[in-house]
């Protein structure tokens, strides 16, 4: 069974600072990683996704997350924060037949301060 | 890309009473949508996944007769909350399978259901 586990349920960062929220996944196999982000009464909206070609994936908005299969990895960064990124984070996983059904990690609410 | 649409995105209904929340993929066609329930500060929690033309499986736990799932067509699923009671309050969120084969959700809107 796969899993998804994100390290920190709050991360509070100055405005222009980096952002980094940590997931690491539990998988047999390297599978289909992603990340999405929800705004307050909003739904989810995919930010980026890893689907087995270049470990560094560029996503929407600045964000960009790395796959590192040696440390089970998928942590996401923005080199700045801005104050529109303050919201509820989530990482995902799913197995590689791409019909399997996405588990999200618990979530990280990003907190950017001006 | 995918456009997922989520109706109604606030409804308040007096208990006893149902509601139907509608989901359709506006761009694309979705064999398979999920519904998910949230809670307050809390991750997702999948309820069901609907099927095109065929039942939905429900997840463990969740009450089948009281959460009616159709999907009649490749493009709505509906959500319907029976004889609605206050515990039932929460964010719902549909989502469809992509059709690119790696597996990613594109959500709708969300629907925040009060019952009184």
């Amino acid at each position: 069974a796969q899993s998804v586990t994100q390290l920190g349920s709050h991360v509070s960062v100055s405005e222009g600072a980096l952002v980094l929220l940590r997931c690491n996944y539990s998988s047999s196999v390297p599978p289909y990683l992603f990340w999405y982000v929800q705004y307050p009464n909003q739904g989810l909206q995919l930010l980026l996704k890893y689907t087995s070609a270049a470990t560094l994936v560029k996503g929407i908005n600045g964000f960009e997350a790395e796959f590192k299969k040696s440390e089970t990895s998928f942590h996401l960064t923005k080199p700045s924060a801005h104050m529109s990124d303050a919201a509820e984070y989530f990482c995902a996983v799913s197995d590689r037949s791409g019909y399997s059904t996405l588990t999200f990690g618990k979530g990280t609410m990003l907190l950017v301060s001006p | 890309g995918a456009v997922v649409s989520q109706h109604p995105s606030r409804v308040i209904c007096k208990s006893g009473t149902s509601v139907k929340i509608e989901c359709r993929s506006l761009d694309f066609q979705a064999t398979t949508m999920f519904w998910y329930r949230q809670f307050p500060k809390q991750s997702l929690m999948l309820m069901a996944t609907s099927n095109e033309g065929s039942k939905a499986t429900y997840e463990q736990g969740v009450e089948k007769d009281k959460f009616l799932i159709n999907h009649a067509s490749l493009t709505l699923s509906t959500l319907t909350v029976t004889s609605a009671h206050p515990e039932d309050s929460s964010f719902y969120i549909c989502s469809a399978r992509g059709t690119s084969g790696t597996g990613e959700l594109f959500f709708g809107e969300g629907s925040r259901l009060t019952v009184l």
